[in-house]
């Protein structure tokens, strides 16, 4: 199957200070790459679809000025996060399909701002 | 508004047993269902994918079945290994290829040996 390589696997930060993660696809071009968000116990929840060479699609509730995605190749798309703050701290995942059916998801990043 | 509902949210089962995780949604017109595997704190391993116009899937241990007009999936595990330990995921595909999933909170199973 498809391969989506997600980096860093974990991370820790000084609140204020910005994160990106980075998150590609080995094997194949996507188009569209969507992150997500999980909390413990909890779904995982989508934040925004990311399509190359535009701007991204939020979901409702989650601010693109502190969640800034990037998507300026068929292979690679990147979430910053922005003036990290505590409540940020989460398990971030990426996802993409190639032309299949299937979604392939990243390995995922557990972000922690201390 | 989709949403996707997985019961039990925990199972602890003996090795050995035959166990079946089952996974609702709201709305019937889905393009597909998927179920995945996540363990603690890593990403998500896709077990099974059925198309809309599929009742069910097998690879090896594993078989999911899907009635999409009563908005139900189960997701069967034969003779339960302790390496089986881990939360199962149900996300469907509600329109076409290309767009997000919407995920249930899955079910943690725990297998003892």
């Amino acid at each position: 199957g498809a391969v989506v390589s997600q980096h860093p696997s974990w991370v820790i930060c000084k609140s204020g200070t910005s994160v990106k993660i980075e998150c590609r696809s080995l094997d194949f071009q996507a188009t569209t790459m969507f992150w997500y968000r999980q909390f413990p116990k909890q779904s995982l929840m989508l934040m925004a679809t990311s399509n190359e060479g535009s701007k991204a699609t939020y979901e409702q509730g989650v601010e693109k000025d502190k969640f800034l995605i990037n998507h300026a190749s068929l292979t690679l798309s990147t979430l910053t996060v922005t003036s990290a703050h505590p409540e940020d701290s989460s398990f971030y995942i990426c996802s993409a399909q190639d032309r299949g059916p299937g979604a392939f998801f990243g390995q995922g990043t557990r972000l922690t701002v201390v | 508004k989709q949403e996707v509902t997985q019961i039990p949210a925990a199972l602890s089962v003996p090795e050995g047993e035959n166990l079946v995780l089952n996974c609702s949604f709201t709305d019937s017109a889905i393009y597909n269902l998927q179920w995945f595997r996540q363990d603690p704190g890593k990403g998500l391993t896709s077990l099974l994918l059925i198309q809309s116009s599929q009742r069910e899937q097998t690879s090896g241990r594993l078989n999911a079945s899907l009635d999409k007009s009563s908005g139900r999936s189960t997701l069967y595990i034969a003779a339960s290994q302790p390496g089986d330990s881990a939360t199962y995921l149900c996300a469907v595909n509600s329109n076409q290829a290309g767009t997000a999933l919407i995920f249930g909170k899955g079910t943690t199973l725990s297998v003892s040996s």
